[in-house]
């Protein structure tokens, strides 16, 4: 099965920091990421699917990147209400696997 | 609007069975895959099951095969998870998912999401 890698585990930086998260699949899944942001206490949500498409209503300051077996979520200008774990899924080929997460707080 | 509600959960001993369920409203149910996602406590996201849109195909992650099944009554747009056999390590909360579908049909991640129900395995 392949394997979906994130980092950094955990990262903390300041409101209007760029803030970049990484996410590595053990073999190639051409474009078939999404990544998703759970906010503490709440439901996951969709943010970005086929690697850099934003879903309807998403900020603008996010976006994502890559193909293959290499992604990133960026979020361009922190702000207070992006505090959450974030999760990549490859979601074309079961099993459907999530990445570990990457918690983000504000410094 | 999209809903996605999700019952059954409970408390129950290790080797027993439960059944959740998940009702949903406001979008063609029987157009559209389903999955169940959980969540141990303080956990990351898991995915576990998938069904197609007309039920005639279903995954399972490894570690339920042969004690979960998942399945769909899409006359009543609702979606079930048969838990079996039930083990400390199922507990969490278990979310009933939509598969979003782009412009071109394609696939594009969990679009939609239910509130969670807590399946709590204790001896």
């Amino acid at each position: 099965d392949i394997q979906m890698t994130q980092s950094p585990s955990s990262l903390s930086a300041s409101v209007g920091d760029r803030v970049t998260i990484t996410c590595r699949a053990s073999q190639g899944i051409g474009n078939s990421l999404a990544w998703y942001q759970q906010k503490p206490g709440k439901v996951p949500k969709l943010l970005i699917y086929a690697a850099s498409t934003l879903q309807s209503g998403v900020p603008s300051r996010f976006s994502g990147s890559g193909s293959g077996s290499d992604f990133t979520l960026t979020i361009r200008i922190l702000q207070p209400e992006d505090v959450a774990t974030y999760y990549c899924q490859k979601y074309k080929i079961v099993p459907l696997t999530f990445g570990g997460g990457t918690r983000v707080e504000i410094k | 609007q999209v809903q996605l509600v999700e019952s059954g959960g409970g408390v129950v001993h290790p080797g027993k069975s439960l059944r959740l369920s998940c009702g949903a409203t406001g979008f063609t149910f029987n157009t559209y895959a389903m999955h169940w996602v959980r969540q141990a406590p303080g956990k990351g996201l898991e995915w576990v099951a998938l069904i197609s849109f007309d039920g005639s195909h279903q995954y399972y992650v490894d570690s339920v095969k042969g004690r979960f099944t998942i399945s769909r009554d899409n006359s009543e747009n609702t979606l079930f998870l048969q838990m079996n056999s039930l083990r400390l390590d199922d507990t969490a909360v278990y979310y009933c998912t939509r598969e979003g579908a782009d412009d071109y049909g394609g696939k594009s991640g969990f679009d939609y999401w239910g509130q969670g129900t807590l399946v709590a395995v204790s001896s």
